[in-house]
């Protein structure tokens, strides 16, 4: 079945400083990729999604491109904000069961000052 | 703004007793899950429905019933709860794929379930 791995549990940077959470997938199917964000005491919430292959896409500052070549969509932001600190969840759906969402298990963010 | 509410947002359960947590969407959406989150485990889908009458398992539906009575209304039943379900639970609706919204789910703010 359908997998989504992020290798990294926590992460911790300093203000202005570059980030890039990993994420990779398994399925036997087109996939469809998202980032969803969760702030602390808050309901999960979209950053951004992909279903188009070496498409860079972008919102909030924060881009990935989906690489169906290496079965990657890793999330960059070129310099993290104190605000950014959170729980980041890489997601896969595809077209065999499109209106289901699996999740991988989070990376928390901490920036700190 | 899309709105989807769960109740109740806390609950201390004993371990045999039943349980159920209910989710309300006003999205007019057809689609709604049930996530439980823990630490190192990230969301991992329980049930889920195409619209109301429909429930379907998820990854991990052992020790959970779902119902949908309505398109608004989605229920998770624990009949009997155990501490390993101590969790925090979220609800989620979600369109039909084909059109802007494809894969934006929307949640509610989650239930504490604590069961002794």
């Amino acid at each position: 079945g359908d997998s989504v791995t992020q290798t990294e549990g926590l992460v911790t940077l300093t203000k202005g400083l570059p980030v890039m959470l990993n994420c990779t997938y398994q399925t036997t199917y087109s996939p469809f990729l998202f980032w969803y964000v969760q702030h602390l005491n808050e309901a999960p919430k979209l950053l951004l999604k992909s279903s188009t292959d070496n498409k860079r896409t972008e919102h909030q500052g924060f881009y990935a491109t989906l690489h169906k070549s290496s079965s990657s969509f890793h999330l960059q932001k070129s310099s993290v904000q104190l605000s950014d600190s959170a729980l980041y969840f890489c997601a896969l759906s595809d077209w065999s069961n499109y209106n289901v969402l699996y999740f991988g298990s989070g990376t928390k963010l901490t920036v700190e000052p | 703004e899309a709105a989807v509410t769960q109740s109740p947002r806390n609950k201390v359960a004993v371990t045999g007793g039943k349980v159920t947590l209910s989710c309300n969407q006003t999205n007019n959406h057809n689609n709604m899950y049930w996530y439980r989150q823990d630490t190192g485990h990230g969301l991992r889908l329980i049930h889920y429905s195409y619209g109301a009458g429909s429930t379907e398992k998820g990854d991990i539906p052992d020790g959970y019933k779902a119902s949908r009575p309505s398109q608004e209304n989605f229920s998770l039943i624990l009949e009997l709860a155990t501490p390993s379900q101590t969790s925090v639970y979220f609800c989620a609706s979600g369109d039909d794929w084909g059109g802007a919204d494809t894969g934006q789910l929307y949640f509610g703010e989650g239930s504490k379930l604590t069961v002794l």
